[in-house]
């Protein structure tokens, strides 16, 4: 079966670094995505990663070993605002979005 | 702005009374998406369009149906609501699918069952 792994809940304070992490097994990929879900909003799309490597947005980077089937959101500075989840999702050998189930990101002043 | 609305945010039905979400978009997309999601878990995608080309999800139950009426509007029907239909109901839009292309997402409609 596929399968997209996220811890379920991290917690972090306000302007540190924080890294959270994904792991799949997917029949094929191509390709990664991180999105960030504010609790009763819709996905945002945050971030795209198809070769290994980091992948840098302002405070937001991703990072994906193809290899182990593993990328990372590292997240900098943070603020109260990036209170969150962040989903995971990972495009199979069907173009279809597999979908893991969300780090519940909690910020501390 | 270029968006996807999804109405109302919130539905309230009773159980087994037929219910319908609404998904429009702006966008001029070629496919879009119903999701449903409970509360911590991952958007569980239970159809897709790709233009009217529809295509149903193999564990997507009967009582669900969807409608593609023109290319901006997409509706999900719920022929008899149970308790377990209880979610957000996601409504996503995208080009088509090739490199970052991402999907586009509505506010959700929280429909509570009765």
């Amino acid at each position: 079966g596929q399968n997209i792994d996220q811890p379920t809940e991290m917690t972090a304070t306000e302007g540190a670094i924080v890294q959270i992490n994904c792991t799949y097994q997917t029949s094929g990929f191509n390709g990664l995505f991180w999105y960030q879900q504010h609790a009763g909003e819709a996905p945002t799309f945050l971030s795209y990663n198809v070769l290994d490597g980091l992948e840098e947005k302002g405070r937001f980077s991703s990072f994906l070993s193809r290899s182990k089937g593993y990328s990372y959101l590292l997240l900098k500075e943070l603020q109260m605002k990036d209170s969150a989840s962040y989903l995971c999702a990972v495009r199979d050998s069907n173009y279809q979005l597999i979908w893991g189930a969300g780090t519940k990101l909690i910020i501390k002043p | 702005d270029a968006m996807v609305i999804q109405n109302p945010r919130y539905q309230v039905t009773q159980f087994g009374k037929p219910v319908t979400l609404s998904c429009s978009q702006t966008l001029n997309h070629n496919v879009m998406y119903w999701y449903q999601q409970k509360s911590s878990q991952a958007p569980k995608l239970l159809f897709h369009y790709y233009d009217k080309d529809f295509n149903n999800e193999a564990d997507t139950p009967d009582n669900f149906q969807s409608r593609r009426p023109n290319t901006s509007f997409c509706f999900l029907d719920i022929r008899s609501p149970g308790l377990g239909d209880a979610a957000m109901y996601l409504c996503a839009t995208s080009r088509p699918i090739q490199g970052a292309e991402t999907q586009y997402f509505g506010p959700g409609t929280r429909l509570l069952v009765l």
